[in-house]
């Protein structure tokens, strides 16, 4: 079935540590995104890629980066994991960039990281 | 700047009653408008999407939404509510350079 695949499901992560968060989509989408969703505040973007090669900054950038070596793989890292950093973390792609929005977006299933 | 402002993060309808979400849009260019549903411990699943045809867009699982430019509106509807209906709902906005802005969504509850 076609769509996003993100891993892991859930981690528990010890403060300090790094940590990737995978995502992989077989739609051959050129764009993609990493989002976090908290509880009263929606989802926020955190960095996001319009083809392979290039990536930008979202609303919270700060403590992630992120790398675009393919259309399909998009990584997420957390080079010192910090408390807040306590989310679900969803991952999407589309067809068009980012700049031209008419087009909906695909989710994967999400990671839920809890950091202490 | 775009925004989106969903009205009520929680909403309570009984099973049978009719179901009404409301979203508000502020958009410089021609907006591109969405609704997302999102049950328990999944992602986002794309409802509807109105993109400049028709201003009535049926979706999937008997959800409806206008599009109201001089209201600056796009609320989600439902005749009849049913239990599988609970979920969160979040309303998007495209067009511009930035990509879809996400409203913080709404909370549906279905009483029995």
């Amino acid at each position: 079935i076609a769509g996003i695949t993100q891993a892991p499901t859930s981690q528990i992560l010890a403060a300090g540590r790094r940590m990737t968060l995978r995502c992989t989509q077989d739609m051959r989408h050129n764009a993609m995104y990493w989002y976090r969703q908290d509880l009263g505040l929606g989802l926020r973007l955190i960095h996001y890629s319009n083809t392979a090669g290039t990536t930008g900054k979202g609303e919270v950038p700060d403590g992630y980066s992120v790398s675009r070596a393919n259309t399909d793989d998009f990584p997420l890292t957390l080079a010192s994991a910090v408390p807040s950093q306590t989310s679900v973390y969803f991952c999407a792609s589309s067809e068009a960039p980012r700049g031209r929005s008419n087009y909906g977006y695909t989710f994967g299933s999400g990671t839920r990281l809890t950091v202490v | 700047a775009q925004s989106v402002t969903q009205l009520g993060s929680h909403v309570s309808v009984s099973e049978g009653a009719l179901v009404l979400l409301r979203c508000n849009y502020s958009s410089s260019v021609p907006p591109y408008l969405f609704w997302y549903v999102q049950y328990p411990n999944q992602g986002l699943q794309l409802l509807l999407k109105y993109t400049s045809a028709a201003t009535l867009v049926k979706g999937i699982n008997g959800f409806e939404a206008e599009f109201k430019k001089s209201e600056t509106s796009f609320h989600l509807t439902k005749p009849s509510a049913h239990m599988s209906d609970a979920a969160e709902y979040f309303c998007a906005l495209g067009g511009g350079a930035d990509g879809l802005t996400f409203g913080k969504g709404t909370h549906l509850i279905i009483q029995p």
